[in-house]
């Protein structure tokens, strides 16, 4: 990993939320995103917020930002089993270049 | 657009072996990165390109592997000889400006 530190495992029931939480290191990150990644497939973005916001709403999903303490959210509405997944979250460093957490598992029951 | 495209999605090769990861980014794209993931270590960053140019490859294991890109649209990933703690999934991701997008990996595993 590169200093984004990520909770390793969460179960929700489905219809229930869900929140991941990530810890990032640079105060000058301008952009932070949530990959969200299935079996045997490669990482999906989805959804980033940018440095100046606190929270972004997208569908069923919430990303909370504090800058204070460097700590990114990312809430799931009415959690759905196609929500089984892990969860990345990444925050952008000089160059383009992602930094990326160890990754949150999330498993849904039915 | 048809995504990041790696291949082959499956490798198995026997230790002492060349092995030749090959990625085709998006089209347009100006960035691509090769990672390699495992259980044990997560998403590590191998190497970047920039403009077809070698910016970090800081990441690379080894001298035992090799990364190219020589245009736009094609970049590999090589290791020889194989060895396998090199097993793992081979992730190829392409950039504009912010964002990456991911092809669906190459899983290696050496013998």
């Amino acid at each position: 990993g590169e200093d984004v530190e990520q909770s390793l495992f969460l179960s929700v029931r489905e219809g229930d939320s869900s929140v991941i939480n990530c810890t990032y290191t640079d105060s000058s990150s301008t952009y932070l995103y949530w990959y969200k990644q299935e079996p045997g497939a490669g990482l999906q973005l989805l959804t980033y917020i940018f440095s100046n916001m606190d929270m972004k709403q997208d569908q069923r999903l919430t990303v909370l930002l504090n800058k204070k303490d460097k700590h990114l959210s990312l809430r799931i509405a009415d959690t759905q089993t196609g929500d089984s997944a892990i969860y990345f979250c990444a925050e952008r460093r000089g160059n383009n270049r992602l930094a990326f957490g160890k990754g949150n598992q999330v498993v849904v029951i039915p | 657009d048809a995504g990041v495209i790696q291949s082959p999605r499956h490798e198995v090769t026997e230790m002492g072996q060349e092995v030749t990861l090959r990625c085709k980014p998006i089209s347009g794209h100006d960035y691509l990165f090769w990672y390699r993931q495992t259980m044990m270590r997560g998403l590590e960053l191998l190497i970047y390109f920039n403009n077809n140019v070698p910016i970090d490859d800081s990441g690379m294991p080894e001298d035992r592997f090799s990364a190219k890109m020589p245009n736009a649209s094609f970049s590999t990933l090589k290791i020889q000889p194989s060895e396998p703690r090199d097993s793992a999934v081979y992730f190829c991701a392409s950039s504009l400006s912010s964002g990456y997008t991911f092809g669906s990996g190459t899983r290696l595993t050496v013998v």
